[in-house]
């Protein structure tokens, strides 16, 4: 099995911050990652897939990098409404998540 | 617009057995890989299974396997998920899916997700 590693488990930032959570891969996944933002309550949202590749209608703030076992998910500057936790999943077999970066005020 | 609706969920034994829905509409249901995604309280997501358009191919996490069955009728743009055997570790909610996986391009992401059904296993 893929196991998928995200940190920091928390993240403690500023609106206007710039964040940068990592996601680490036991072995390769290729470019086979996606990012979701998860609200409490709430269902997650996709942000992020192929790494890279910004979904419809998110933000441009948000941007997504890596290949291989090493991946990033950057906010630019943080906005009010970004205050969540944040999931990584890879999907080069079957479907594994890491474990969640809350980012809290 | 996309919409996923899940129903079904609630108290259940140890042991016992519990059927999930997920109504789907928005879109065209049948040219869709479907899946169903959990999470426990305060946990983290676990994707569970995989389903193809067709339904003729479905993925299992191992946690799941021989106790869960995953289904769709796509005539009533509906997928099914069986829980047999339930043990308090499935205690969740659960989240229908789509899979960004059709016949013009496949990966296994979700695009859209439901709002979500509690599970509770318990005596």
């Amino acid at each position: 099995d893929i196991q998928m590693t995200q940190s920091p488990s928390t993240l403690s930032a500023s609106v206007g911050d710039r964040v940068t959570i990592t996601c680490r891969a036991s072995q390769s996944i290729s470019s086979w990652l996606a990012w979701y933002q998860q609200k409490p309550g709430k269902a997650p949202k996709l942000l992020i897939y192929e790494a890279s590749s910004l979904e419809s209608g998110v933000p441009s703030r948000f941007s997504g990098s890596g290949s291989g076992t090493e991946f990033t998910l950057t906010i630019s500057s943080l906005q009010p409404g970004d205050f969540a936790t944040y999931y990584c999943q890879q999907y080069h077999t079957y479907s594994t998540f890491g474990q969640g970066t809350k980012v809290e005020i | 617009q996309v919409q996923l609706v899940e129903s079904g969920g609630g108290l259940v034994k140890p042991g016992g057995s519990l059927r999930l829905s997920c109504a789907a509409s928005g879109f065209t249901f049948s040219a869709y890989y479907m899946s169903w995604i959990r999470q426990a309280p305060g946990k983290g997501l676990e994707w569970v299974l995989y389903i193809s358009s067709s339904g003729s191919t479905i993925y299992y996490a191992d946690s799941v396997k021989g106790r869960f069955t995953i289904s769709r009728d796509n005539a009533k743009s509906s997928l099914y998920l069986q829980m047999n055997s339930l043990r308090a570790e499935d205690t969740a909610v659960y989240y229908c899916a789509r899979t960004a996986c059709s016949s013009t391009s496949c990966q296994y992401y979700f695009d859209y997700w439901g709002q979500g059904t509690l599970v509770t296993v318990s005596s």
